[in-house]
């Protein structure tokens, strides 16, 4: 049973293009993130998000957008694609905002072409 | 601004030698740190972490060392095993966080660690 699990793992999609990638946790964790690896393979946090308050990374361009319906939920919504998003997307949750062992997800591989 | 450096990108050991993976921080309000480890098309795991408030943490083959002057920690992990070939990931925070930024773990770059039999 997948303690936190994202999909899609794959997504290729056209410049100028909406997507969306959904992540949800069972771990009963208050706290999730997403963070993005870039082609330079450092993983850099874009968003938190802890009882209901976002806190956003402020290099995060506005294009894109975490939108939590619950707890157990943080789906990543990035409008007007650029090739520069092409990436691989970690959603993770923990227990308590930045501190202690976070718990990700297996990635999602977004191509943009 | 990389806070966190990992500054060898790949490391070659041979079965059941001791694998040692290095990194540095820079920023000194950093007070826990964390190893994670990456197989190919896997999210990272946890491996071990360290309190500053420690020098050192110990969990079966694998033992993490911190130099807070130094700003300096490493992962020793010994005896090596095929099974530990994969990227290994440094993370620190402030554990006393209370707010003003997107926080969580700040990542070093990883170390893809090689086991040869």
């Amino acid at each position: 049973d997948t303690a936190v699990s994202q999909t899609p793992k794959y997504l290729v999609t056209q410049m100028g293009n909406d997507k969306s990638i959904k992540c949800e946790q069972n771990l009963g964790h208050d706290t999730m993130y997403w963070y993005k690896q870039d082609s330079k393979k450092f993983l850099k946090i874009m968003f938190s998000y802890n009882n209901k308050e976002l806190i956003i990374n402020e290099t995060v361009p506005n294009r894109f957008s975490p939108k939590s319906p619950d707890k157990a939920h943080l789906n990543l919504h990035i409008n007007s694609l650029e090739l520069g998003d092409s990436a691989v997307y970690f959603c993770a949750s923990s227990r308590k905002l930045a501190f202690g062992e976070l718990f990700f997800g297996e990635g999602s591989r977004l191509t943009v072409l | 601004d990389q806070q966190v450096k990992q500054n060898s990108p790949s490391l070659s050991v041979q079965e059941g030698r001791i694998s040692i993976l290095n990194c540095d921080y820079t920023n000194s309000m950093f007070d826990y740190f964390l190893w994670y480890k990456k197989y190919p098309a896997e999210g990272p795991t946890f491996l071990i972490s360290i309190s500053s408030i420690k020098d050192k943490n110990e969990d079966g083959r694998f033992t993490v060392f911190l130099n807070k002057s130094a700003k300096h920690l490493s992962l020793h992990i010994v005896p090596s095993q095929p099974g530990d070939s994969a990227v290994y990931f440094c993370a620190a925070s402030v554990s006393s966080y209370s707010g003003g930024g997107a926080d969580g773990l700040t990542f070093g770059k990883g170390t893809h660690l090689i086991i040869q039999p």
